[in-house]
């Protein structure tokens, strides 16, 4: 696609039931990572996927967050069991993996945790 | 450890100068990145600079690196209110970006 695709653009759920954020990263790019953006805050890193490379989960805050890229393409965030302290903005980026590393971000998906 | 640091706040009157300034620690980096985000929106990038410049332009950007400082600024020339936003500063290191808190850019009429 043109750009980087987050869906849905929001969520809201209740706690303790899981989600699933949906990422389409630019064609052909090889890099795909996942960050978190809490009110006011910066970007938290949370994963990396470069390629077929094992991917960085170094971010991850807790083994309720999990992420998975299929084919090399479309990457799924899940959150299992959801807190409140989960609601934030997920930000998905993308980028050609090349040594000038600019990466494209979509939307975000905002996730309310109630 | 690596850690790229910013202001979380600037306010300039419109029409002056905006100046964000960084510091980052990593002297390996290869390039260094300027992302703006508007409220609502997802980052876009605004412009990066190659780690053996001093200066690059862009219209009314333009990014200054001290290297042996390892400080990083993005001067906006005639700040208009479509300006306000958070702008993040970001070096690169082995692929990943580390990237700074932002700074809120506030725009007074």
């Amino acid at each position: 696609g043109a750009g980087v695709s987050q869906s849905p653009s929001n969520k809201v759920t209740e706690k303790g039931k899981d989600v699933e954020l949906r990422c389409d990263p630019i064609s052909g790019h090889t890099a795909l990572y996942w960050y978190r953006q809490s009110l006011g805050q910066g970007l938290e890193f949370l994963i990396y996927f470069q390629g077929n490379s094992a991917p960085d989960k170094s971010g991850l805050p807790s083994d309720r967050f999990s992420a998975e890229r299929t084919g090399g393409s479309v990457s799924t965030l899940t959150i299992q069991r959801t807190q409140q302290e989960d609601s934030a903005v997920y930000l998905c980026a993308s980028s050609a993996g090349a040594a000038k590393n600019i990466q494209y971000f979509g939307a975000g998906t905002r996730l309310s945790v109630l | 450890g690596e850690d790229v640091e910013q202001s979380l706040f600037l306010s300039v009157r419109e029409g002056d100068s905006s100046v964000i300034n960084c510091t980052y620690t990593d002297s390996s980096s290869t390039y260094l990145y300027w992302y703006k985000q508007e409220p609502g929106a997802g980052l876009q990038l605004l412009t990066y600079i190659f780690s053996n410049m001093d200066m690059k332009q862009d219209q009314r950007l333009t990014v200054l690196l001290n290297k042996k400082d390892k400080h990083l600024s993005l001067r906006i020339a005639d700040t208009q209110t479509g300006d306000s936003a958070i702008y993040f500063c970001a070096e690169d290191s082995n692929y990943q970006l580390i990237w700074g808190a932002g700074t809120k850019l506030i725009i007074k009429p």
